[in-house]
């Protein structure tokens, strides 16, 4: 079955980048599917960040403008999330998903990345 | 954007009752609508897509329906582990977008 894991720093100062991997094992990542990031607000709101695909196109959240990059590591069957110029609001919980049309059945188990000085 | 909302933030049921929790897109979604659930220090979990199609091994007392902007996701006797958020989402179009999210709580 396939199985993903969030790892990276916990801990980001404002105005640093936050740079997060997603490993995943039981699928590789260029065979099908949408391979995205997702995080979660202290208060609960769930926000969609974006997406590289099999074969390597990317969608992202206009909200996180030219803040965002997702790339991967083919060899290694990882994708990563770049976030530049974080601020506090940047605080949440990080997962990477798999999608299918549209919907997360597969879902990391999150990690919490707080931005602070 | 496409906005969910979900107008109750809490729900309060009891063991063994039929409870409805609704979302409402801002504009029509063509049943493009899925459900997740997510409970306490857990990821969330896909129960229903297409408004109305169970994820493999979701019980049959959570069924999902609706169509146009407005959904539910209705579980027909709430079990004590039914304690949690439940979303819905819109996979309708990009940028995918979720509800406020609804708690539901067992009395």
């Amino acid at each position: 079955d396939v199985q993903l894991q969030e790892s990276g720093p916990g801990l980001v100062k404002p105005s640093q980048s936050l740079s997060l991997t997603c490993s995943v094992t039981g699928y590789s990542i260029t065979s099908g599917y949408y391979w995205n990031w997702i995080r979660q607000f202290p208060g609960n709101k769930l926000e969609w960040m974006g997406y590289i695909s099999y074969d390597g196109s990317n969608n992202y959240n206009p909200s996180l403008k030219n803040r965002i990059s997702i790339t991967r590591d083919t060899s290694k069957n990882q994708f990563f999330l770049k976030l530049n110029s974080v601020t506090t609001e940047d605080t949440a919980t990080y997962y990477c998903a798999r999608a299918e049309t549209g919907t997360f059945a597969y879902w990391g188990q999150g990690t919490l990345v707080t931005v602070s000085a | 954007d496409i906005v969910m909302t979900q107008s109750h933030k809490f729900m309060s049921t009891s063991v063994g009752d039929r409870v409805s929790i609704t979302c409402k897109a801002s504009q029509d979604v063509s049943t493009a609508v899925a459900w997740y659930q997510q409970k306490p220090g857990q990821s969330p979990k896909l129960l229903i897509y297409w408004a109305s199609t169970r994820h493999t091994g979701v019980p049959d007392r959570f069924t999902g329906s609706g169509s146009g902007t407005d959904y539910t996701l209705t579980i027909s006797s709430v079990q004590a582990e039914d304690l949690a958020l439940y979303y819905c989402q819109q996979h309708y179009s990009t940028p995918r977008t979720f509800g406020g999210g609804t708690k539901l709580e067992i009395k």
